[in-house]
């Protein structure tokens, strides 16, 4: 059973283009949360999604992010007219349960460098 | 509680040692919670978890503290290697929900 996977790894931008940065779940698993690291500081949740669903999007800056989780296919988040400021380390994470409390876990996380 | 942009507490101990990590969260209403260990350039990796049902759980080397009446948890390791050097997160989730929050994290430091 392949873990989380993410794709890029690795992402440059130069400011003003779009970035997506995909995630494909566990199998089986069908909650993904997205998070933001920068460096040395904490993960910051930014969206938690089902199968086609925005769970809770209270993370998000309001402009140029989006994330989907289409019925088929990898979780995307996408950033339009990215600036210096994206610059950070993205992280997907997925669970099974919907109320039972399982844990999450994550990929090895997309670092994306505006430039 | 959820991660706030403060740079990360660090902890130094001896190779051999126990290494305790503390970590304080916000909601009363957290009924689950996770230990997650990041290593340099890669995901968090879960270590333990322990539910508001219970106030202590071991793993191998490791124990995770509950205290619901302070909101404090906390991760012992004992006889601490190199291989733990890492950043320490706890997370913690609502019932209500599915969504983790994340402390500020701790980054350990094993000195040979």
């Amino acid at each position: 059973n392949a873990g989380v996977m993410q794709n890029p790894r690795h992402l440059v931008r130069r400011r003003g283009q779009e970035a997506r940065l995909r995630c494909s779940p566990m199998k089986g698993h069908s909650h993904v949360y997205w998070y933001r690291q920068l460096p040395e500081e904490g993960l910051k949740f930014m969206v938690y999604l089902q199968k086609e669903n925005i769970i809770d999007e209270s993370g998000m800056p309001k402009e140029r992010f989006s994330a989907e989780f289409p019925k088929e296919g990898p979780s995307i988040l996408r950033i339009q007219q990215v600036v210096r400021g994206d610059s950070a380390a993205y992280f997907c994470a997925s669970s099974y349960a919907g109320r039972g409390n399982t844990e999450a876990f994550f990929g090895q996380g997309t670092r994306l460098t505006v430039v | 509680g959820e991660s706030v942009g403060l740079h990360l507490p660090t902890l130094s101990v001896q190779e051999g040692d126990n290494s305790i990590i503390n970590c304080a969260y916000s909601n009363s209403a957290s009924d689950y919670f996770i230990w997650y260990k990041q290593e340099s350039g890669k995901g968090p990796q879960f270590i333990i978890d322990i539910r508001s049902n219970m106030d202590k759980r071991q793993g191998q080397r490791v124990t995770v503290l509950l205290n619901k009446t302070v909101k404090h948890l906390s991760l012992q390791i004992a006889a601490t290697q190199p291989g733990d050097s890492a950043v320490y997160f706890c997370a913690e989730n609502l019932k209500t929900g599915n969504q983790f929050y994340f402390g500020t994290g701790t980054s350990l430091t094993v000195i040979p």
